[in-house]
């Protein structure tokens, strides 16, 4: 059964910094584009960040808010994804979700796009408050 | 732009046909096939229902029906159940430099 389990959720100061991991189980996790995606109390989804595999060169792309402040790494012999997030302000309050990402090659650049999510985890909660 | 839109509530009674927009640009929802759609009951995480405009994942309804238009894409459920319930996302890829964007959300009830 293909899985994926956040953790490191809590409570942090606003300046603080938090890691959070996201275990992923019954698929080749080294071969799989994965995401970030939060949710703030009583708001919609927003889109945090991406990660590529090892063979797509691992490219990372991050949202505006969260560029420069968050930090995606993955560790295929682990199965783990990583967010690891510093300077936290109250409006990071959110439960974070991660995801596996999908796509498909466009046939006129030859370009594969990464452009929806099919399988997520549970989420993990994070508050950011003094 | 930084959010696709959606309207905020659309409801129906059970068995009807609703159908929920999702406005974007001519660098989004206009100039990719790129468009997935997401229900999310409360307290659960989001569930890919819709992608690439209008695929079903295995094990989606076949009730639930996508499209695009220009630079609206929409969702429509047929025969709306209890269980539709819900609140619904599209997302898409951008061009621009925010690379993906979700829609504002819209809550479905079911009267």
């Amino acid at each position: 059964e293909v899985q994926l389990v956040e953790s490191g959720g809590g409570l942090v100061k606003p300046g603080g910094s938090l890691g959070l991991s996201c275990a992923a189980s019954g698929f080749t996790f080294s071969d799989a584009c994965m995401m970030w995606v939060r949710q703030a109390p009583g708001k919609g989804l927003e889109w945090v960040g991406r990660i590529k595999s090892k063979s797509e060169g691992e490219r990372i792309d991050y949202a505006a808010p969260v560029r420069g402040k968050f930090t995606i790494s993955r560790d295929d012999s682990k199965n783990t994804l990583y967010l690891q997030m510093n300077s936290l302000e109250t409006d990071d309050t959110a439960v974070y979700y991660c995801a596996t990402c999908r796509g498909s090659n466009d046939p006129l650049s030859g370009y594969y796009y990464y452009y929806y999510m099919d399988v997520w985890g549970t989420g993990t909660t994070v508050t950011v408050s003094s | 732009q930084s959010a696709l839109t959606q309207p905020a509530s659309v409801s129906g009674s059970p068995g009807q046909s609703i159908t929920i927009s999702c406005t974007g640009t001519s660098g989004d929802v206009g100039a990719y096939n790129y468009v997935s759609w997401y229900q999310q009951h409360p307290g659960k995480a989001p569930k890919l229902v819709i992608y690439d405009v209008s695929s079903r994942p295995s094990g989606v309804s076949n009730r639930f029906f996508g499209s695009k238009s220009g630079n609206t894409a929409s969702l429509t459920i047929s025969g709306l159940q209890a269980e539709d319930g819900a609140d619904y996302y599209c997302f898409s890829y951008t061009s621009s430099s925010a690379l993906y964007l979700f829609g504002t959300g819209t809550k479905v009830a079911v009267l």
